[in-house]
């Protein structure tokens, strides 16, 4: 597709289980991004990926977060006994360069519900 | 730390009235500055960004911001409203030289007839 892709667009889980989001960026987008949005919060930032490699892993709230991406494309991020205070949309982004002024296109998002 | 605030979780507004929503941020460079917009199931959409030219910043369907950057404001406008103009609106700032954002808590905007 043209756009930035996230699934599954919904994803219900029991309080203690792993989770794994995809997110699958514009084809030829070197950054991507992920963000959490918490009900009636603003998008905090997560991880960003340059390539591969992760510069900045800087928002991710504790060890049980974790983010990879393949290649120039697919990123996961897995979330490992998860947590009630772990419910919010996950947004990925996507963007064709690092700079400021690059646009960003964010997918649609996961929401993840912890039960 | 760079950090925004948005004034307002929910402004409702008439349709043909103007929109104004309200944005400061906080930053010891100066700043990126973006305006975006989120309709109901939809992923966020740019509306506008300012990268240090013009002040004034003209962007999608009708709206604009104004750098102020003595009240480190950052302001959106639209002159009328329009009932599809009703959604969430975010302000962020960049960070770190490349395009990590801060966003602000978002705003619920409201159109009614």
């Amino acid at each position: 597709g043209a756009g930035v892709s996230q699934s599954p667009s919904n994803k219900v889980t029991e309080k203690g289980k792993d989770v794994e989001l995809r997110c699958d960026p514009i084809s030829g987008h070197t950054a991507l991004y992920w963000y959490r949005q918490r009900l009636g919060q603003g998008l905090e930032f997560l991880i960003y990926f340059q390539g591969n490699s992760a510069p900045d892993k800087s928002g991710l709230p504790s060890d049980r977060f974790s983010a990879e991406r393949t290649g120039e494309s697919v990123s996961t991020l897995t979330i490992q006994r998860t947590q009630q205070e772990d419910s919010a949309v996950y947004l990925c982004a996507s963007s064709r360069g690092t700079g400021s002024n690059e646009k960003l296109f964010f997918g649609s998002g996961t929401q993840l519900s912890v039960l | 730390a760079q950090s925004v605030t948005q004034l307002g979780s929910h402004v409702s507004v008439s349709e043909g009235a103007l929109v104004l929503l309200r944005c400061n941020y906080s930053s010891s460079v100066p700043p990126y500055l973006f305006w975006y917009v989120q309709y109901p199931n939809q992923g966020l959409q740019l509306l506008l960004k300012y990268t240090s030219a013009a002040t004034l910043v003209k962007g999608i369907n009708g709206f604009e911001a104004e750098f102020k950057k003595s009240e480190t404001s950052f302001h959106l406008t639209k002159p009328s409203a329009h009932m599809s103009d009703a959604a969430e609106y975010f302000c962020a700032v960049s960070e770190g030289g490349y395009n990590k954002l801060i966003f602000g808590a978002g705003t619920r905007l409201a159109v009614h007839p």
